[in-house]
């Protein structure tokens, strides 16, 4: 069967470390990764888009790199700071446009 | 830019109402919107993908004569839920793919509407 999976317990990182979060997927071909932000009782926020051919990319603190051997994206904040702390969603599109969602993962920066 | 709103922001029905939620693109135009489904602490599910001008395609398992979708222009999409019961109560959440000829493949989403049935 399908199968998204992401880090189901909460990350919890000093502020100014780098957080990574993993996101394992099985019987997909994805086409497109992509990782989204959301706040509690929000719409998710797009961050960044990754293609089956990119090995890494970036954006200011985030970083995303993507191994379709091992079928597993991670996903890096740097310098994170307390306002990073949100659930952050693993998305797939295996080219036909529509997204899949992971559950997402909880990540708590502390001062 | 690529911003996303949706109508009401919450709502509370009684049983076997109908209840409207509209999703909107205030920047730009979508081809292509979408309707998700999320119950607390679990991902969100397509339900339905609304191309203007055509009808919804809509996700195994989900019935499309109680959840109507009509996507009226390239800015406005609106979700109906018909007859509504306590299952139904859930955050309903749009999104809109930028552009008309399909080369974009982010999708910006909307605040959600967070549905009550009583």
């Amino acid at each position: 069967s399908q199968k998204i999976e992401q880090n189901s317990e909460a990350l919890n990182i000093q502020e100014g470390k780098t957080a990574t979060l993993t996101c394992n997927y099985t019987n997909y071909s994805p086409a497109y990764l992509q990782w989204y932000r959301q706040d509690p009782g929000r719409g998710p926020v797009f961050l960044l888009l990754i293609r089956e051919n990119e090995k890494e990319k970036r954006k200011e603190r985030l970083k995303v790199t993507f191994d379709t051997t091992l079928k597993q994206s991670l996903f890096h904040i740097t310098a994170s700071q307390p306002a990073d702390s949100a659930t952050y969603l693993c998305a797939l599109d295996e080219g036909y446009s529509t997204l899949t969602f992971g559950k997402g993962t909880m990540l708590l920066v502390s001062p | 830019g690529a911003v996303v709103s949706q109508h009401p922001s919450w709502v509370i029905c009684k049983s076997g109402t109908s209840v409207k939620i509209e999703c909107r693109s205030l920047d730009f135009q979508a081809t292509t919107m979408f309707w998700y489904r999320q119950f607390p602490k679990q991902s969100l599910m397509l339900m339905a993908t609304s191309n203007e001008g055509s009808k919804a395609t809509y996700e195994q398992g989900v019935e499309k004569d109680k959840f109507l979708i009509n996507h009226a222009s390239l800015t406005l999409s609106t979700l109906t839920v018909t007859s509504a019961h306590p299952e139904d109560s859930s955050f309903y959440i749009c999104s809109a793919r930028p552009g008309t000829s399909g080369t974009s493949y982010e999708q910006y989403f909307g605040p959600g509407t967070r549905l009550t049935v009583t």
